[in-house]
Parts: structure tokens; sequence; C-alpha cells
């Protein structure tokens, strides 16, 4: 069975600086893909990025990007700039290459704060 | 498109009681999801569907959890009876079919068992 670890159940980071989210996961599937989910305190669950896993380079999404290291099976979330509105909770989560539905796998969370 | 829409957004019920936690997919959407988040487990996939079929009901905590799909529009999640420990965050989520596609979620129903 696939797993996902986020190893910091807390981060925090002054205004404006950035900071890297760790993840990690476990598979023997060769091609999946992997997610980055915001909750902030209104509850919902907001994509952030998607990366596939045959695509060797990194996804970025304006102010967010990741780095995909396949071999390591990590998967880590750098948030640039920081602003105010990034704090939540930020799920890392995997999810198997299949035409049909496939169920995602999340980590537990890591609870950002961003210091004004 | 409004999304997935759950209802309700809050529902608290004394232990013993039957609830039902509702979800309407986005439409066109193939594949639908529920999910449970609690502090101890984080997010646990409960059961999902695709066209309406259950695929995988292994996350369903005992037999006191159901759920149903009776068309591509409109899900629910019983509980009956209800317990303390069943309190929590449900989330519904839906998906198109395909390989390229991810999973938008409803904005969940908080749950309180007294």
């Amino acid at each position: 069975a696939q797993t996902v670890t986020q190893s910091q159940p807390e981060m925090s980071v002054q205004e404006a600086e950035t900071v890297t989210l760790s993840c990690t996961y476990d598979t023997s599937e060769s091609d999946y893909y992997l997610f980055w989910y915001k909750q902030p305190p209104s509850r919902q669950m907001i994509l952030v990025i998607r990366q596939e896993a045959y695509k060797q380079q990194n996804a970025t999404e304006n102010r967010f990007s990741v780095n995909f290291q396949k071999a390591a099976k990590s998967f880590s979330l750098k948030i640039s700039d920081s602003q105010l509105g990034d704090a939540a909770m930020y799920f890392c989560a995997y999810r198997r290459l299949n035409q049909g539905a496939q169920k995602l796998v999340f980590g537990q969370g890591t609870r950002l704060t961003i210091n004004p | 498109d409004a999304g997935v829409i759950q209802s309700p957004r809050h529902e608290v019920t004394e232990m013993g009681q039957e609830v039902t936690l509702r979800c309407k997919p986005i439409s066109g959407h193939n594949s639908l999801f529920w999910y449970r988040q609690t502090m101890m487990r984080g997010l646990e996939l409960l059961i999902y569907f695709n066209n309406n079929v259950p695929i995988d009901d292994s996350g369903m905590p005992e037999d006191r959890f159901s759920a149903k799909m009776p068309n591509a529009s409109f899900s629910t999640l019983k509980i009956q009876p209800s317990e303390p420990r069943d309190s929590a965050v449900y989330f519904c989520a839906s998906s198109p079919t395909g390989v390229n596609t991810e999973a938008f979620f409803g904005q969940g129903t908080r749950l309180t068992v007294v």
C-alpha cells in the first residue's frame, strides 16, 4: 500500500520569505501523480500544484514550486515571497496513474504560520 | 459550476441518532469520494464510486456506516447509530474519469456527536 509522510507538523515563516514543506512517499508504482493541497481555516481543500511522476521537470505555479526527487521518493513544496493568505494546513497527496477512478492518499499535513 | 456541494455544513446530534450527510458532485464528474478528517487520523478515504458504482469501501469503519449513490448527481453517507467517536469533518470530492484529472472537494460537513 502507498503511504505519504509529512514529517513537519508545524512550520512558520516571516512574511515575504521562502519556506519549504517536506513530503516523502512510498510506492512500488513507477507512474503516479503527486499533489499539494491547501486547507485554510475555511476548511476548503484547494489544489495548489500537481506533479506527474513521468515528468522530470518540476512543476511550478506562480510562487509555488516543487522539488520532485523520484529516486528518493521526495516531493517538497517551496513557497516563495510568503503572504499572509498562505497560512493554512498543507497536505501532500499521492494518486496512482490509472484510467479509472483512483483514490488520493494523504499525508498528515503541515500547519504553516506566516508571521507579519 | 457551483462546485461540489455538501449539506449540511454543520451537524450536531445525540449519540444513537441516525445522521445523513449529502453530496452533489460537479456535473459531468464520474467519480465521487467520501473522506473523513480527524486530528488523530488525518484525511482518510471511506469509500469511492465510479459511475455510481461503489469501487472500494474498505475505508468504511464499520457496519454503522453506509453510502449510496442512486444517480450521477447525488450521494449520501449515513451513520446509524452515531457515536461520539464519529465526530469529524466529512468531505465529499468528485473528479472526471481520466488519466490527468484532479479531485475537487466540497466544503465539508462538521459532525459533532454528543
